[in-house]
């Protein structure tokens, strides 16, 4: 693989489940990223994690957790899943965990769409 | 207020015209400034990086910042089809990476 890999491509849950969105990155990254994607509201960070064994949470982190317990992978998880999920969620890495830094890209996987009803 | 507004369009320009996108934001602090570019059902990959205010060139491309408005742009030139895409602005300081909402744009052969 090359770059970020994200699993399911797509996912229709029940309200109440709990769900695991997965994410790989094979560029020995050092962070890692969650965004949520909605209509008009564009791209908002859920949680991150700046080097393997760090979280920290973001702009939108009421009702998802992570892990880091290693470089290349980032799960996302959704206790107890309500509608208002419902999103694309994609997951990125960059070099650095400073987003602020200067030619720190970050690099994005293909999302993941979620289907909460 | 959000702290980065962009116009989500949707734009529609014939082929070969001039795109102008346009952000603006009120935190004075952003220090670099990202446009990225989204094909539908995909994942934004970077198309231009800039710091502080100036322009920027790439090919077809040219990013403009305007620190004192609190205003920046992606302009591009003879627009083909293949740039029919949602352009997404960014912008960061320190630890914080803001995103504006995303400009549809479509441009028609």
């Amino acid at each position: 693989i090359a770059g970020i890999t994200q699993a399911p491509t797509s996912q229709i849950l029940a309200a109440g489940r709990r769900m695991t969105l997965r994410c790989t990155q094979d560029m020995r990254h050092n962070a890692m990223y969650w965004y949520r994607q909605d209509l008009g509201l564009g791209l908002r960070l859920i949680h991150y994690s700046n080097t393997a064994g760090t979280t920290g949470k973001g702009e939108v982190p009421d009702g998802y957790s992570v892990s880091r317990a290693n470089t290349d992978d980032f799960p996302l998880t959704l206790a107890s899943a309500v509608p208002s999920q419902t999103s694309v969620y994609f997951c990125a890495s960059s070099m650095r965990g400073h987003r602020g830094d200067r030619n720190n890209e970050q690099f994005f996987g293909p999302g993941t769409r979620l289907t909460v009803l | 207020q959000k702290e980065v507004e962009q116009d989500p369009g949707p734009l529609s320009v014939p082929e070969g015209a001039i795109v102008s996108l346009n952000c603006t934001y009120s935190n004075s602090a952003f220090q670099y400034f990202m446009w990225y570019r989204q094909y539908s059902r995909k994942g934004p990959e970077l198309l231009m990086y800039t710091y502080s205010s100036g322009n920027k060139e790439d090919g077809r491309f040219t990013a403009q910042v305007d620190k004192s408005s609190k205003y920046i742009s992606l302009f591009i030139r003879d627009s083909q089809p293949s740039d029919s895409a949602t352009y997404l602005c960014a912008m960061s300081e320190r630890d914080k990476l803001v995103f504006g909402a995303g400009t549809i744009l479509r441009v028609k052969s």
